[in-house]
C-alpha cells in the first residue's frame, strides 16, 4: 500500500534553512504529483507547494514563494522540501502528500514532520 | 489570493445530520474535495469530485456542491465522525491550490 515518511524536522532559528524529506513506496513514485501541506499548531490545514509528476512545473503559496524550494529524486523515490530563511510563523507539522492520478488533489498522506523555528 | 471558507465549528447528537459548508467563487468551476482529520492523525480523504466517495469511507457521508458553496453531509453522525473537517480545492488557474479553515464537529 501507499506509505509515505517524512523526516528533517527539527528545532531551528530564525533566518536559518532546513530540508525535509519524504520517503515514498508502494506506487510508482515516477508517476505521481506530490504536495507539501502544512499544519501550524492548533491550525487548519494550509497547502504550500505542488510538484508535477515529472518535476517540469513546480508551484508554491503566496505564503513561501521565493523561499521554499519543493524538488524530487525519482532514483531515490524521495520529495523534498528545502525551506530557506525560516520565520517563526513556519513552525508546524509539514506532510507530504501523493496527488491522485486523476485529479489536482491529495489522495495519500504521510503522518508529518514537526518544525519549529524559534531562538 | 484564494480562499474557501468553512464555519468554525458545528455540533449535532448522536444520530443527526450534520451538515458542513465551504464557500468560495471558484466552486462552480472546480470541484471541491473533504477531509477528515482525528485529533494527532493525518487526513483522510471522504470525498472526491464534489461528491464522489472513496473506497472505505461509511455511506454516510456524502457531498454536493451548488453554485459559490460546497457541503459534506454526515447522515446519521456517530461519536466516531468527531473530527476536524477541512474542504480542499484549486483556484480557476488551478496553479493554487487552498484548504479552507477547517470546521470541528462535536457529536455529543
Amino acid at each position: 500500500q501507499v506509505q509515505l515518511v517524512e523526516s528533517g524536522g527539527g528545532v531551528v532559528q530564525p533566518g536559518r534553512s532546513l530540508r525535509l524529506s519524504c520517503a515514498a513506496s508502494g506506487f510508482t513514485f515516477s508517476t505521481y504529483g506530490m504536495h507539501w501541506v502544512r499544519q501550524a499548531p492548533g491550525k487548519g490545514l494550509e497547502w504550500v507547494a505542488v510538484i508535477w509528476f515529472d518535476g517540469s512545473n513546480k508551484f508554491y503559496a503566496d505564503s513561501v514563494k521565493g523561499r521554499f524550494t519543493i524538488s524530487r529524486d525519482i532514483s531515490k523515490n524521495t520529495l523534498y522540501l528545502q525551506m530557506n530563511s525560516l520565520r517563526a510563523e513556519d513552525t508546524a507539522v509539514y506532510y507530504c502528500a501523493r496527488e491522485s492520478g486523476s485529479g489536482s488533489y491529495p489522495d495519500s498522506w504521510g503522518q508529518g514532520t514537526l518544525v519549529t523555528v524559534s531562538s | 489570493s484564494y480562499e474557501l471558507t468553512q464555519p468554525p465549528s458545528v455540533s449535532v447528537s448522536p444520530g443527526q445530520t450534520a451538515r458542513i459548508t465551504c464557500s468560495g467563487d471558484a466552486l462552480p468551476k472546480k470541484y471541491a474535495y473533504w477531509y477528515q482529520q482525528k485529533s494527532g492523525q493525518a487526513p483522510v480523504l471522504v470525498i472526491y469530485e464534489d461528491s464522489k466517495r472513496p473506497s472505505g469511507i461509511p455511506e454516510r457521508f456524502s457531498g454536493s456542491s451548488s453554485g459559490t458553496m460546497a457541503t459534506l453531509t454526515i447522515s446519521g453522525a456517530q461519536v466516531e465522525d468527531e473530527a476536524d473537517y477541512s474542504c480542499y480545492s484549486t483556484d480557476i488557474s488551478v496553479y493554487h491550490r487552498v484548504f479552507g479553515g477547517g470546521t470541528k464537529l462535536t457529536v455529543l
